[in-house]
């Protein structure tokens, strides 16, 4: 199972447009990555999913290299509600587990 | 999408009492589940993948006999805490593998253990 790193926390203001990094450099060749948001007290939330290149949907886009080695969340104009811990996970469809990393705690400011 | 419902949502029980927690998908079928823990400020740690019709498999150091996990329907896998103590005391999240190998994550259960 890819490991990632992430960074900690992250401070960003409204309106603002958010990148977060994860590296896993062992990545595999059939695994997919995959973002989630955890708000206090809820069970993570599917964001985006990518294999490689570049993903958009209606909240995230998703930016791969082409050595996969890295990725990057980015979160166009983010607003206070946006605050959350934000998971990238590395792993094959199906029925593989998850390992969980640490995560990222976003922190949106006024 | 896909949902995934977990009961009861919160539980306070007394130490040495069993707890048993529900997850459902509701509107697919399900194979496999897992069962994750959660404590204050941490990462979730997979605890158990649920298999319908056969026994879970444990991540180590997590106590099969403590944890008892039964997936007895494709759309139901239960998740008991015998003989709670409290520090069992965590959320404990399931997610399900949906049609199209999508992971779909319950609400989560706070269990406070006294």
């Amino acid at each position: 199972l890819a490991k990632t790193t992430q960074p900690i926390s992250m401070d960003s203001y409204e309106g603002q447009e958010v990148n977060i990094t994860c590296s896993h450099n062992n990545i595999a060749t059939n695994d997919y990555i995959t973002w989630y948001q955890q708000f206090p007290s809820q069970g993570p939330r599917f964001i985006i999913q990518g294999y490689k290149t570049k993903v958009t949907n209606e909240v995230a886009s998703l930016f791969i290299p082409a050595d996969r080695k890295s990725s990057t969340l980015s979160l166009p104009r983010v607003s206070l509600s946006d605050t959350a811990v934000y998971y990238c996970l590395v792993g094959g469809l199906g029925d593989d587990k998850i390992i969980f990393g640490k995560g990222t705690r976003l922190h949106i400011l006024p | 999408g896909a949902v995934v419902s977990q009961h009861p949502s919160w539980v306070i029980c007394k130490s040495g009492t069993s707890v048993k927690i529900e997850c459902r998908s509701l509107d697919f079928q399900a194979t496999t589940m897992f069962w994750y823990r959660q404590f204050p400020k941490q990462s979730l740690m997979l605890m158990a993948t649920s298999n319908e019709g056969s026994k879970a498999t444990y991540e180590q150091g997590v106590e099969k006999d403590k944890f008892l996990i039964n997936h007895a329907s494709l759309t139901l896998s239960t998740l008991t805490v015998t003989s709670a103590h409290p520090e069992d005391s965590s959320f404990y999240i399931c997610s399900a593998i949906g049609r199209f190998n999508e992971q779909f994550f319950g609400p989560g259960t706070r269990l406070t253990v006294l």
